[in-house]
């Protein structure tokens, strides 16, 4: 059965260093998005992508962060200088209609 | 913005015993989820609702959307080791395909063996 994937599955980092966390969607879809879980809270939207654009972002979204398609399969978040508070669950969520299958998730630790 | 409600935050059960987790919206919703996510791991789809009194079954998972459409529920029969986890249900505004989902807080279920 498809299924979205996602790498790394952990990933320690210094605060203000850039990282990028990526997505491989269901391959026939056409919507792409990122969620957040930080420890103990709720999953909370990110970001919707769709005809390589950005269809909608939250306030959590700021200038920080920037996603890109940057071929035919893989979808990346990328966080320019990190801080203690990006420390969360990411995950990445595809879907082709309406419901949203979403990847094992990239666990970010921000020291 | 639409609030989701669960209820409750956490269910200890009895291996063989029934359960039910409740979901309550602030507003109408258009699409509810199902979700279930196995502590610390990724989201794992169950079901989805969108007509009202529309229910779905799944093995021994059974979702319900009310009529109204600003309540589901989650029943679970014969409950098992393997349904512990975290249930999280979620609502779109389904103004396109591309609607984010806003999530409730879950509800934690522990089975007792």
């Amino acid at each position: 059965e498809p299924e979205v994937t996602q790498t790394p599955s952990h990933q320690v980092t210094q605060m203000g260093q850039e990282v990028i966390l990526r997505c491989v969607p269901i391959s026939n879809h056409l919507y792409f998005y990122w969620y957040r879980q930080i420890l103990g809270q709720k999953v909370e939207f990110l970001v919707s992508f769709y005809n390589n654009e950005i269809s909608e972002k939250s306030e959590i979204f700021d200038d920080q962060f920037s996603v890109e398609r940057p071929d035919g399969s893989n979808f990346t978040l990328k966080i320019r200088s990190t801080k203690l508070e990006d420390s969360a669950m990411y995950f990445c969520a595809s879907t082709s209609t309406e419901t949203q299958y979403f990847g094992p998730g990239t666990r970010l630790l921000v020291l | 913005s639409q609030e989701l409600e669960q209820s409750p935050q956490s269910l200890i059960v009895q291996e063989g015993k029934n359960l039910t987790i409740n979901c309550t919206s602030s507003k109408t919703l258009y699409g509810l989820y199902w979700y279930k996510q196995k502590y610390g791991e990724g989201l794992i789809f169950l079901m989805m609702l969108q007509k009202g009194g529309e229910e779905k079954s799944h093995e021994k998972i059974t979702a319900k959307l009310d009529e109204k459409k600003q309540q589901s529920s989650l029943h679970i029969t014969a409950s098992q080791p393997s349904h512990a986890g975290i249930y999280l249900c979620g609502a779109d505004r389904g103004y396109s395909s591309a609607s984010k989902i806003i999530f409730g807080s879950g509800t934690r279920l522990s089975i007792r063996p």
